[in-house]
């Protein structure tokens, strides 16, 4: 079964730009989460979808929005880039929200 | 809130060293615990988990045990390789709404 799928893997960007990354969970999963890892904040909790709902968001700016469609994948976008949003971002898929979740390997986003 | 606390590193090794990496958290109620271990440039995996206390998880000669009375996950390996060289995140998942809390890594080298 193939892993978590995540597009694309890297990206520079602008200040001042948007992004928008892509996921595709496991087969099967409908639980999609999303994080941000940077060298000074660690791990963080951005926002969770199931069943194209978000039933969950972390302490994150309201430039920061997802969606999930109803074949499970999901989007996440970041508008008004900051240089501080240099970052992996990490997608993580589960069966549903309570079950262990998956991730894939991250985008990698650099914003100049 | 939920919070997770591992022992600084880095951590060197020699190979065929004793690897144990402490994890400690703050929880409400009884969360799940997990092991993730992150290899350069890539996502991360999963090691291992437990979901109620005193459960052992184990995975490719790594250990932890769920200890609820001293609300500690710590991660151990009797023998490490040079492969195990990683960085390794210990996390919580509330069971309210299983978002992952992660602590803030702890990177091993492994020496031959």
């Amino acid at each position: 079964k193939a892993g978590v799928t995540q597009t694309p893997r890297y990206l520079i960007k602008t200040r001042g730009q948007q992004v928008t990354l892509s996921c595709s969970p496991i087969s099967g999963h409908r639980s999609v989460s999303w994080y941000q890892q940077t060298p000074g904040q660690g791990l963080q909790f951005l926002f969770e979808y199931f069943s194209e709902t978000q039933r969950n968001k972390g302490n994150f700016p309201g430039r920061f929005s997802g969606r999930q469609f109803s074949n499970s994948r999901s989007e996440m976008n970041v508008s008004t880039l900051e240089l501080g949003d240099s970052a992996l971002y990490l997608c993580a898929s589960s069966l549903v929200p309570q079950e262990t979740q998956y991730f894939g390997p991250g985008t990698r986003l650099l914003v100049l | 809130g939920n919070s997770v606390t591992q022992m600084e590193g880095p951590v060197t090794l020699s190979e065929e060293a004793f690897l144990t990496i402490n994890c400690t958290y703050t929880a409400t109620g009884y969360p799940s615990l997990f092991w993730y271990v992150q290899y350069p440039g890539e996502g991360l995996q999963l090691l291992l988990k437990a979901t109620k206390a005193d459960d052992k998880g184990s995975n490719k000669g790594f250990e932890a045990t769920y200890r609820k009375e001293t609300t500690s996950f710590h991660l151990e390996k009797g023998s490490v390789q040079v492969s195990d060289s990683a960085v390794y995140f210990c996390a919580l998942s509330d069971r309210s709404d299983y978002k992952l809390s992660f602590g803030a890594g702890t990177t091993v080298t492994v020496r031959a």
